[in-house]
């Protein structure tokens, strides 16, 4: 099973601040996946094969990494932002998310 | 427009089963695979398994193995999980989703408690 690791847990940050998340696999990936999940909602998918912007999704969102690192960027904080955001492979099954990062707005 | 429409709230008592449902419009199953992915209260998402609706091929994550059952009707186009021998822990939030690249769908989670 490939675990995928997030940091920090936990951030906040101010709005207009560049924020970025990273997800450590325990194993290469092809590409990783990125969701945003507000409350108990459904998530939402910003980033699909490492860098592609999901459709609607803001281009402050960003993606980037390879192998067994890989990152999200948003360049500009803003207060819709604060929310949890969680990593997904499908390279292998069983499927992982990662743990998840809590994001908040300072 | 896809949707995917869950069934609502379920209350079990412990041993029991439960039976969940996800029917999808604007897409015919039989094209993808559907997965089911759970959230306990407070914590993460926990991938479940998916179904191939097209033959019934399923893989589940080893966990679940003997707590979930996956099935579809490409007929009606609807998926199903069932839960068995219901415990505590198996309170959450249950999520259908299609991950058709560059799009991912998902149902609004059904939720179910298991209470005595």
């Amino acid at each position: 099973e490939i675990v995928l690791t997030q940091s920090p847990t936990t951030m906040a940050a101010s709005p207009g601040e560049k924020v970025t998340l990273t997800c450590l696999a325990s194993s290469s990936v092809n590409y990783m996946y990125w969701y945003q999940q507000k409350s108990s909602a459904s998530p939402k998918l910003l980033i699909y094969y490492t860098s592609s912007l999901a459709s609607g999704v803001p281009d402050r969102f960003s993606g980037s990494g390879s192998g067994t690192s890989y990152s999200l960027t948003i360049s500009s904080m803003e207060a819709e932002d604060a929310a949890i955001y969680y990593c997904l492979q499908l390279t292998s099954t069983p499927l992982t998310f990662g743990s998840g990062t809590k994001l908040e707005i300072k | 427009e896809v949707q995917l429409q869950q069934s609502g709230a379920e209350l079990g008592k412990p041993g029991t089963s439960v039976k969940l449902s996800c029917k999808v419009s604007g897409y015919n199953i039989r094209n993808t695979y559907m997965h089911w992915v759970n959230q306990r209260p407070g914590k993460g998402l926990e991938w479940i398994g998916r179904i191939d609706p097209a033959n019934g091929n399923t893989i589940y994550a080893e966990k679940f193995k003997s707590k979930a059952t996956l099935t579809a009707d490409t007929s009606s186009n609807t998926a199903y999980m069932q839960l068995s021998q219901l415990k505590s822990d198996d309170t959450a939030i249950y999520f259908c989703a299609m991950w058709e690249t560059p799009f991912a769908y998902w149902g609004q989670g059904t939720l179910v408690t298991v209470s005595s």
